[in-house]
């Protein structure tokens, strides 16, 4: 069964640092997105990439984050300047069709900033 | 009034139970409405899509959507403990996005 594969699973980083989370989503979808959940709390969205461009984006997604299709296989979210509180599980997701059908996940990776 | 609403748990039921787990939602516009189950340290995974009122049923799975009552319920019959998971509701909010936010999630725990 196709699955969205993120790497890494963990990265720890200092704060202020720069990092970048990869992921590969299922390769017929178009719709790509990402999504955060703080430990013990609810996932979050975060933005919605189609053609190339971000279709929306919530009041976390501030200038600190940014997100690129550099290739026609990898989906990137880059954090510019990590703080204590970007601390989470970051999901990606894609769906094939329109962003109100299910979307499929990838496994997560754990940022811890330290 | 948050837009939906959903129990934490823990729910701890025995082998062979069935379960009822339920959302509450605020937005009469609401049009669909997910399940997803998400295992410890792992991504959600989708369970059911549902676009309208009644129920769907998919194996042992069963979700039934309400909307006089603004209510939506996942039923598991005969539980097993591979189910022990947290299950989330998620569906679209106010505001025009089609975007779904989730419930934050109810922690099912079947014992043997």
């Amino acid at each position: 069964e196709p699955e969205v594969t993120q790497t890494p699973s963990h990265q720890v980083t200092q704060m202020g640092q720069e990092v970048i989370l990869r992921c590969v989503p299922i390769s017929n979808h178009l719709y790509f997105y990402w999504y955060r959940q703080i430990l013990g709390q609810k996932v979050e969205f975060l933005v919605s990439f189609y053609n190339n461009e971000i279709s929306e984006k919530s009041e976390i997604f501030d200038d600190q984050f940014s997100v690129e299709r550099p290739d026609g296989s990898n989906f990137t979210l880059k954090i510019r300047s990590t703080k204590l509180e970007d601390s989470a599980m970051y999901f990606c997701a894609s769906s094939e069709a329109g962003q109100n059908y299910g979307y499929t996940f990838g496994s997560g990776t754990r940022l811890t900033v330290v | 009034q948050k837009e939906v609403e959903q129990d934490p748990g823990p729910l701890s039921v025995p082998e062979g139970a069935i379960v009822s787990l339920n959302c509450t939602y605020s937005n009469s516009a609401f049009q669909y409405f997910m399940w997803y189950r998400q295992y410890s340290r792992k991504g959600p995974e989708l369970l059911m899509y549902t676009y309208s009122s009644g129920n769907k049923e998919d194996g042992r799975f069963t979700a039934q959507v309400d909307k006089s009552s603004k209510y939506i319920s996942l039923f598991i019959r005969d539980s097993q403990p591979s189910d022990s998971a947290t299950y989330l509701c998620a569906m679209p909010p106010s505001g025009g996005s089609y975007i779904p936010t989730f419930g934050r999630g109810t922690s099912l725990i079947v014992h043997p």
